[in-house]
């Protein structure tokens, strides 16, 4: 149990729905992240909360939309996926979005139909 | 572009068989580099973070050691419960921007 609780834990959805992940921390920090983990490919940074201010994005596709209400909660809002926007979709958190190490929950697996 | 390799891919190790992996990086202004464990269908796991060449950390049978260009995961007489991917990771910004993973090493330790 590392702090770092995600839900669901599995979720199948249409091209055509709309879905969200919620990620949770309990450890007091205060920069949130969420990853993307495909087979075969190293995880990718997609977006980067300091203090709830989104301080990165990497360049990722407008059907993903992050929000971060306050320190300890995240979330990303899906529509109109793709399929190959299945994945396992990994939320981390750290101190601060500096050179911390981060703590990650246990994942969605996301599979888009 | 800051880049991560891991190397192997995938290890095969008999228990009590030490070896070493590789992750080799070129990133401008390393801030810091992290290992992590990971087990099939979870999160990863942290397991150290080097800030400058020359340091080393170690925990249990793991070893982490840093250079200008790399760092080795040294491990000492493995277990079966060692088996796991083992992720490289390195951080160049200074707000959580530029954190790369290396495709991670495949480790198995055979009873």
């Amino acid at each position: 149990e590392t702090g770092v609780t995600q839900t669901p834990r599995h979720l199948v959805m249409g091209m055509t729905n709309k879905k969200s992940l919620k990620c949770e921390q309990h450890l007091g920090h205060n920069a949130m992240y969420w990853y993307k983990q495909s087979a075969k490919k190293p995880l990718e940074l997609m977006f980067v909360y300091n203090f709830k201010e989104q301080t990165e994005n990497n360049s990722v596709p407008s059907r993903f939309s992050p929000e971060c209400p306050n320190s300890s909660h995240l979330f990303l809002h899906l529509h109109t996926l793709q399929p190959e926007d299945s994945a396992l979709y990994l939320c981390a958190s750290s101190q601060n979005a500096g050179p911390y190490e981060q703590y990650f929950g246990p994942g969605t697996r996301l599979t888009v139909t | 572009e800051d880049q991560v390799t891991q190397s192997p891919e995938a290890l095969r190790l008999q228990e009590g068989e030490s070896s070493s992996l590789n992750c080799s990086y070129t990133v401008s202004g390393l801030r810091g580099l992290f290992w992590y464990r990971q087990d099939p269908g979870k999160g990863p796991e942290f397991l150290f973070t080097l800030y400058s060449a020359g340091e080393e950390k170690e925990k249990e049978r793991l070893k982490a050691t840093l250079t200008k260009k790399e760092s080795f995961l040294h491990i000492t007489a493995p277990k079966p419960e060692d088996s796991a991917t083992y992720l490289c990771a390195v951080q160049a910004g200074d707000y959580g921007q530029n954190f790369v993973f290396g495709p991670g090493t495949r480790l198995s330790v055979l009873p």
